[in-house]
């Protein structure tokens, strides 16, 4: 159980057009989701936060009109970066918990950006 | 928000020998510390966690103690194997309203 799905899986765009992430819980209610990026050989970076049918806490540091996030059901929720720039390529990995605070996340498989 | 520390970066241990990640937190509110296990170009998968009102956890191999009054946790895996070899990240969190992760370990287990 608890399996998050995550599309595409790799995506190359064009320097200035957008993209679109998805992320879908496909055996539970994501009541919140999470965005993170990893770096090669580095951590998870926590950019924001979002909870179905709220807007999203972005962390410190994270442009809120570049990395779009929707969490418009219980299921899905989207991340769009906006006007990609090469510096945007990065490993981008959603991951959701259930209504129950004390439930753990559940990673999707990530989606790696590149921006040519 | 939170700061979570990781060590070591690296760590090399023999097949059987122990293995030992240490984290420490900001945030004394943090009250949930889950460890995730990432290999090589797949999703981080849980393999233990521990909640604030416990001092260890132990599952098999794997244990985790927390020191809440020092503020840092640990990952203690015995008896080594090869497939233990991946990135270790430790995370806290404050009631699941936000998880940061620690800098990750990368273990290598030497047959």
């Amino acid at each position: 159980g608890a399996v998050v799905s995550q599309h595409p899986s790799r995506v190359i765009c064009k320097s200035g057009t957008s993209v679109k992430i998805e992320c879908r819980s496909l055996d539970f209610q994501a009541t919140t989701m999470f965005w993170y990026r990893q770096f090669p050989k580095q951590s998870l970076m926590l950019m924001a936060t979002s909870n179905e049918g709220s807007k999203a806490t972005y962390e410190q540091g994270v442009e809120k009109d570049k990395f779009l996030i929707n969490h418009a059901s219980l299921t899905l929720s989207t991340l769009t970066v906006t006007s990609a720039h090469p510096e945007d390529s990065s490993f981008y990995i959603c991951s959701a918990r259930s209504k129950d605070r004390n439930s753990p996340l559940h990673f999707g498989n990530g989606t790696r950006l590149t921006v040519t | 928000g939170e700061n979570v520390e990781q060590h070591p970066s690296t760590l090399s241990v023999q097949e059987g020998d122990s293995a030992v990640i240490k984290c420490t937190y900001s945030d004394s509110a943090s009250n949930y510390f889950p460890w995730y296990k990432q290999e090589l170009g797949k999703r981080p998968q849980l393999i233990i966690d521990i909640r604030s009102n416990v001092g260890e956890k132990k599952d098999q191999r794997i244990a985790v103690t927390l020191n809440k009054t020092a503020k840092h946790f640990s990952l203690h895996i015995t008896e080594t194997q090869p497939e233990d070899s991946a990135v270790y990240f430790c995370a806290a969190t404050v009631f699941g309203n936000q998880f940061y992760f620690g800098t990750g370990t990368s273990l290598t287990v030497i047959p």
